[in-house]
């Protein structure tokens, strides 16, 4: 059974930064890329960024590109996002997502609270 | 960036009832639609791949259609197991987009 475990989130300043991790068990990580995508409290589910497995060609969303950097240790199967120049509306759970060949998402992790505020 | 318009954003609904949820896209995607149940406190949970195929154990009362712009999604016979939040999402283009949801409520 594939597992994707999320870490790394919390509460911090505008401005500040954090790591989110996700370790993936269960398939052969390298092999699939990932995504990020975020909800915040309340709201509706938004794509952030993915990372293809073939040759890790990254991709992201106007609001977070050029603060938000995607990466992937194939190595000890896991998923990063680092966050820089956070913003209060980036508060949000933050679930990391296998991209599936025949499309869309799945499965996901439990996701991890980043909470943005002074 | 493509706009996924969904609608209605809330629906109330009776067990049995035939539920339509709408998604249109802002450009043609031609079939690389998809939808997503959430329920409170959970991941989402893809149902349908390709506008129109069920995912590997999804029941069947769960359907989708459309092609290009215009696309449908129906549960055939409500269940009080299906009372969810439902989402559409393209992934035609990146930016992959999502619907802003309809939540399913028990009259």
């Amino acid at each position: 059974e594939v597992q994707l475990l999320e870490s790394g989130g919390g509460l911090v300043q505008p401005g500040g930064s954090l790591r989110l991790s996700c370790v993936a068990s269960g398939l052969t990580f390298s092999g699939y890329a990932f995504s990020w995508v975020r909800q915040a409290p309340g709201k509706g589910l938004e794509w952030v960024s993915a990372i293809f497995d073939t040759d890790g060609t990254t991709w992201y969303a106007d609001s977070v590109r050029g603060r938000f950097t995607i990466s992937r240790d194939n190595s000890k199967n896991t998923l990063f996002l680092q966050m820089n120049s956070l913003r209060a509306g980036d508060t949000a759970l933050y679930y990391c997502a296998k991209d599936r060949p025949s499309g869309g998402f799945g499965p996901w992790g439990q996701g991890t609270l980043v909470t943005v505020s002074s | 960036d493509i706009q996924m318009t969904q609608s209605p954003s809330s629906l109330s609904t009776s067990v049995g009832d035939r539920v339509t949820i709408t998604c249109q896209a802002s450009q043609d995607i031609g079939d690389y639609l998809l939808w997503y149940q959430q329920k409170p406190g959970k991941a989402p949970n893809l149902l349908i791949y390709h506008a129109s195929n069920l995912e590997t154990g999804v029941p069947s009362r769960f359907s989708g259609s459309g092609s290009g712009t215009q696309f449908t999604f129906t549960i055939s016979s409500l269940q009080p197991e299906d009372i969810a939040t439902y989402y559409c999402q393209q992934y035609g283009n990146i930016p992959y987009t999502f619907g802003l949801g309809t939540k399913l409520e028990i009259k």
